[in-house]
C-alpha cells in the first residue's frame, strides 16, 4: 500500500523566513496530495491540495509543488506570521480502488516573533 | 462548527470497558474514516467505509469495531481487546473516495485509566 514520508518532523524559522516541509510516497498511481494544517487542540483542517495534472499551486503565501518523476511533493510558506505555528500534515490517494488517504506523520512549524 | 461532529470531546474510561465514539455528520458525504492520533505518529488509519452497510479495516483495525447503518453516522467501538486505547481520535468524512478534501470531526480525547 501506500506509504508517505514527511521531513522535518519539526522546524522553527523566524517571522517573515520562509518554510518548506517536504514529503515523499510510494505508490506512483497516487494522484491526489492534500496538506493539512492543525492547530493545537483543534481538528485538521485543508489549506491546499494539488492533483497530478499540475506541477505547482499557490494561494497566497502558500504554494505546493508535485514531482510526480521523483514521488515527491513539498508545502511553501512565505512570509511566515506566528499564527502559521502548527502542526502540518501531508497526504497521498491514488482516489479509486481501497486506497483512503495517507497520511505523513506531520510537522510541527514554530515561528518565532 | 463544520458538518462533522464528534461526541464526547473527553471520555475516561476504565480498563477492561469497551467505550464507543459517536460520529455524525449533515454534509452528505459517502465515505467517511476513522483515525487514531498519538503524539509523532501522525494520523493513522483505524477502518473506513465508502458506502452504507460497508466497511474496512484501516492499518491499526485490531481492537476496534465499527459499523454503518446509516449514512450519517459511523461511530467507533473501543473494545477491551485494545492494549493501548488512550488516544485522540478522528473521524472524517470526504464526498468521495479518497481523491477529495476529508473535512475532520473537531476530535475525542480517550483515556483509559
Amino acid at each position: 500500500g501506500e506509504n508517505v514520508e514527511q521531513h522535518p518532523s519539526t522546524l522553527s524559522v523566524q517571522e517573515g523566513d520562509s518554510a518548506v516541509i517536504k514529503c515523499t510516497y510510494s505508490d506512483s498511481a497516487s494522484n491526489y496530495f492534500p496538506w493539512y494544517k492543525q492547530e493545537l487542540g483543534k481538528r485538521p483542517q485543508l489549506i491546499i491540495d494539488i492533483r497530478s495534472n499540475v506541477g505547482e499551486k499557490k494561494d497566497q503565501r502558500i504554494a505546493v509543488t508535485l514531482n510526480k518523476t521523483a514521488k515527491h511533493f513539498s508545502l511553501h510558506i512565505t512570509e511566515t506570521q506566528p499564527e502559521d505555528s502548527a502542526v502540518y500534515f501531508c497526504a497521498a490517494s491514488t482516489g479509486q480502488g481501497n486506497t483512503p488517504l495517507v497520511f505523513g506523520k506531520g510537522t510541527r512549524l514554530s515561528v518565532i516573533a | 462548527d463544520g458538518g462533522i461532529t464528534q461526541s464526547p470531546k473527553y471520555l475516561f474510561r476504565k480498563e477492561g470497558q469497551n467505550v464507543t465514539l459517536s460520529c455524525e455528520q449533515n454534509l452528505n458525504h459517502d465515505a467517511m474514516y476513522w483515525y487514531r492520533q498519538d503524539p509523532g505518529q501522525g494520523l493513522r488509519l483505524i477502518y473506513y467505509s465508502q458506502i452504507v452497510n460497508d466497511f474496512q479495516k484501516g492499518d491499526i483495525a485490531e481492537g476496534y469495531s465499527v459499523s454503518r447503518e446509516k449514512k450519517e453516522s459511523f461511530p467507533l467501538t473501543v473494545t477491551s481487546a485494545q492494549k493501548n486505547p488512550t488516544a485522540f481520535y478522528l473521524c472524517a468524512s470526504s464526498t468521495q473516495w479518497g481523491g477529495t478534501e476529508a473535512f475532520f470531526g473537531q476530535g475525542t480525547r480517550l483515556t483509559v485509566v
